[in-house]
Parts: structure tokens; C-alpha cells; sequence
């Protein structure tokens, strides 16, 4: 079983829709990193929060920490063809130890 | 080169052979990890080493595998008499602490990893 359950697994949306994914758990995060990775790529960071209830702005993306820092979710406000991607969640427990999502395949249509 | 860098990037072995996989950390950052990633999916933890503390072996999925990091930089993992369902992409990361004491947090940054075929 996986520490973080990430959800939706895939998501197929046309340009200019809205969309959330999910990371949930019921373990507790010192922080939890968003990432993007195309395909042959290794995952990019895309940002990191760390306080609970707190809220980080990336352009047209919106992540959110959890108050309990058990959860997070990443919106992605009318979504662009560049967008499509493979998005993993990572919680740091243990200090530096860090658990991945199985991860949102995102596949935006023109 | 400022990010992590891993060679080689493909590697097409057949069943049996031993393999080595590098990975450069970006300099400075004292933690380095290994993960491994089937199609697409999401990260499987294989080990972790900070600094000079023993490393942590606990995701490696069996005695073939095994990584050493030679004067806490360049590490290596090496898989010995590889399987077919070995065949996966190996990605490594090295992080750095952000902020200090209260409220820090660790950083990872990937290479692009190395796509292991074994035949």
C-alpha cells in the first residue's frame, strides 16, 4: 500500500478546462513537493509547501498544503497543451526520507 | 553542469549480465537517492545515502542490488545478475536542506535518468 494516494491516476481534458489532482494520506509530512516529468525526462520540482493551510501560486497553478499537512492538491487554472505531463506527489516524513504518489498522467487536447 | 547528471542514459543488457549505473549529484548537496520508475508509474524508493551515516538500504528489492557513493559525491548502483523485470527507468536525486532549524525542509532534484533493458 502506498503512503500517499494520488488521484485522478489519468485525466484527459481539452484546452482551456479547469482540473484538480489529489494527494491524500493519513500520515503526517514535515513538507510535500509537487513534481512534472515528461516523457525520457527526470521529474522537475515545482514547488514545495510545508506550512499547514498553506496556499503557493505558480502562474496558473494553485497548490495547497492540508491543515493536518496530511494532504495537498494541485490546481491547474485553463489548462494548455504544455501542460500535459506526468504530476507526482512526494510527503517528506523522517526528515529526507520521501514517499511518491503513483502519479496523474495529464493529457490536455488542443 | 549544474543539475544531477546519470550515465548512461540507455542501457540494453541480457539476462544474467551485471550492470552499473552513475549518478553525479549536483555539488554541495549532501543526500543522494535512488529510485526506480516503471512506465510511466510513479517512484519506487531503492536507497538513500546523507553524508557519512550508513545508508538506508530498506526499498532495495533484493541482494543483486547494491550502491556505495565514494567520497560523498558520485554514487553507483550496481545490479548483479539482472532479470528481465529489472528492466525500468533508474532515476537519481540529490537534495539540500532549505532553511534552518523549525520548519526546514529538504529539496530533491532529479537527473534524467538511466532506461534499463534487460533482454
Amino acid at each position: 500500500t502506498q503512503l500517499l494516494e494520488q488521484s485522478p491516476q489519468f485525466l484527459s481534458i481539452q484546452e482551456g478546462e479547469n482540473l484538480t489532482v489529489y494527494c491524500n494520506s493519513s500520515s503526517v509530512f514535515s513538507s510535500l513537493q509537487w513534481y512534472r516529468q515528461e516523457p525520457g525526462e527526470g521529474p522537475v520540482l515545482l514547488v514545495t509547501v510545508v506550512t499547514g493551510g498553506e496556499v503557493k501560486k505558480l502562474k496558473r497553478l494553485t497548490f495547497q498544503f492540508g491543515d493536518a499537512r496530511k494532504d495537498s492538491s494541485l490546481h491547474i487554472t485553463a489548462a494548455q497543451t504544455g501542460d500535459t505531463g506526468l504530476y507526482l506527489c512526494a510527503g517528506e516524513k523522517d526528515f529526507n526520507k520521501f514517499y511518491f504518489g503513483s502519479g496523474t498522467k495529464l493529457n490536455v487536447k488542443p | 553542469g549544474a543539475g544531477v547528471s546519470q550515465s548512461p542514459s540507455n542501457k540494453v543488457t541480457e539476462k544474467g549480465k551485471d550492470v552499473e549505473l552513475r549518478c553525479d549529484p549536483i555539488s554541495g548537496h549532501t543526500a543522494l537517492y535512488w529510485y526506480r520508475q516503471s512506465l510511466g508509474q510513479g517512484l519506487e524508493f531503492l536507497i538513500y545515502f546523507q553524508g557519512n551515516s550508513a545508508p538506508d538500504k530498506s526499498g532495495l528489492p533484493s541482494d543483486r542490488f547494491s550502491a556505495e557513493r565514494t567520497g560523498g559525491s558520485v554514487s553507483t548502483l550496481t545490479i548483479q545478475r539482472t532479470q528481465q523485470e529489472d528492466s525500468a527507468v533508474y532515476l537519481c536525486a540529490s537534495s539540500f536542506l532549505v532553511g534552518r532549524l523549525a520548519g526546514s525542509y529538504n529539496e530533491q532534484f532529479f537527473g534524467p535518468g538511466t532506461r534499463l533493458t534487460v533482454l
